[in-house]
């Protein structure tokens, strides 16, 4: 079975700038969740899909982060403009429905904004 | 909210020795899930043991085991006979079981395995 899918690895940009990852989840799994890795920090839940609907953005600054799951399998997240307290590490996880024990998590995506 | 505290920012251990991670966390709820999770260098995050609340027995995952204590709210994972392959950042979580059930996590424990 493949894991959760996560591109690209590595991203550096310069504040102001666009930037888009792209997750694919495991096949089947219809919760989808992108969370922020700051160094030194835990993982905090960004936005949370059902499907193809939003369960939680509640901690995602929709100033310049905007997140979108249109088939209810991939998703993008996107940050327009970038800021210098953006640098982290992007994980996206999956699991079979949102009240399942396990998420599984891609390997990230770290974005470094100059 | 729920806030979950990990007060080892690192830890280490000498290979074949047992080592234990602490973590407590602050919660109104009397049902919930515990977790940590590894995330070893520059590879994915995986879960390593979970544990229901209403249980009272101490989940086990071979070399892995958790002492939980619901009153104390304390939740700490204890290595057996370490290896190297261990070394990793080990993540408490919480998640609840109403709402949205999402994950909160602690702020890590670096685990350096001594050969």
């Amino acid at each position: 079975e493949a894991g959760v899918a996560q591109s690209p690895r590595y991203k550096i940009i310069e504040k102001r700038q666009s930037v888009a990852f792209w997750c694919n989840p495991i096949s089947g799994h219809a919760t989808l969740y992108w969370y922020q890795q700051i160094l030194g920090q835990g993982p905090k839940l960004l936005i949370q899909f059902q499907n193809n609907g939003v369960v939680d953005d509640s901690q995602l600054p929709k100033d310049r982060f905007s997140a979108e799951r249109l088939k209810g399998v991939d998703s993008t997240l996107k940050i327009q403009p970038a800021k210098l307290e953006d640098s982290a590490v992007y994980l996206c996880a999956s699991s079979w429905t949102s009240g399942s024990n396990e998420q599984f998590f891609g390997p990230g995506t770290r974005l470094t904004v100059l | 909210a729920q806030t979950v505290t990990q007060s080892q920012p690192e830890m280490s251990v000498q290979e074949a020795e047992t080592v234990t991670l602490s973590c407590t966390y602050d919660t109104s709820e009397s049902d919930y899930y515990l977790f940590w999770y590894k995330q070893p260098p520059s590879r994915q995050m995986i879960l390593v043991i979970r544990q229901e609340a209403y249980k009272q027995q101490n989940a086990t995952e071979n070399r892995f085991s958790v002492n939980f204590q619901k009153a104390a709210k304390s939740f700490s994972l204890k290595i057996s006979d370490s290896q190297l392959g261990d070394a990793a950042m080990y993540f408490c979580a919480y998640r609840s079981t109403f709402g949205n059930e999402k994950l909160t996590f602690g702020t890590g424990t670096r685990l350096t395995i001594i050969p």
